[in-house]
């Protein structure tokens, strides 16, 4: 497609299940990041993958948090045992380039997950 | 860890007015970007800045990258009710296996009633 993709848009769990948050990148962009938006806040970094390697998580909040981009292109961000704090909306973002990344980010609409 | 400071946290404006907004860290970064974001959608980029002392226009948009490296402003021209939402500043250091963005907490435009 021609934006970043993410699926599902809108998601309700109750306390204790376990989500999966899908994103689909622009085709082609080597770089991929997760970011988790509380409600009147900016962006939080959580994770950042190039290609399939992922080479930065350390803004992933526990190890509830778990992603993955095992071909390069599509990302899960899996969320174990959600509890209420989890509540926000999961952004994803793509780059083109990779080692010489410019911050320059293209950003789906996110997932908005609301734990009950 | 690092941190942005957005001000102001919210304004609003009359349509034909000139914005100005800010953006300061305690910290240095390589690259400043300035993103929008509508309700319910993805921040959007609107200009990033790449070399300290660097202003970049694009159309209405002005923006600075200081010289010290730890702000940055945008100002907008003539604004318009499209101009409504939050506007995010991010700072960036590339290299290595840090790709992330460090985001503001915004600065919300809406129209004055």
């Amino acid at each position: 497609g021609a934006g970043v993709s993410q699926s599902p848009r809108y998601k309700v769990a109750k306390r204790g299940q376990d989500v999966a948050l899908r994103c689909d990148p622009i085709s082609g962009h080597v770089s991929l990041f997760w970011y988790q938006q509380a409600l009147g806040q900016g962006p939080e970094f959580l994770t950042y993958f190039q290609n399939e390697a992922q080479l930065d998580k350390s803004g992933l909040p526990s190890d509830r948090f778990f992603a993955e981009r095992p071909e390069g292109s599509v990302s899960t961000l899996k969320i174990q045992r959600t509890q209420q704090e989890d509540s926000a909306v999961y952004l994803c973002a793509s780059s083109l380039r990779g080692a010489v990344n410019t911050g320059e980010l293209f950003f789906g609409e996110g997932s908005r997950l609301t734990v009950l | 860890g690092q941190q942005l400071n957005q001000s102001p946290q919210s304004m609003f404006i009359q349509e034909g007015e000139d914005v100005s907004m800010n953006c300061t860290s305690s910290s240095i970064f390589n690259t400043w970007l300035w993103y929008k974001q509508d309700p319910g959608e993805g921040p959007v980029l609107l200009i990033a800045l790449y070399k300290a002392g660097e202003l970049t226009s694009n159309g209405r948009l002005t923006a600075q990258f200081g010289i010290t490296r730890k702000d940055s402003f945008l100002n907008i021209s003539a604004s318009i009710p499209s101009d409504v939402g939050i506007y995010f500043c991010a700072g960036h250091n590339y290299g290595g296996s840090q790709g992330n963005l460090i985001f503001g907490k915004g600065t919300k435009l809406s129209v004055k009633p």
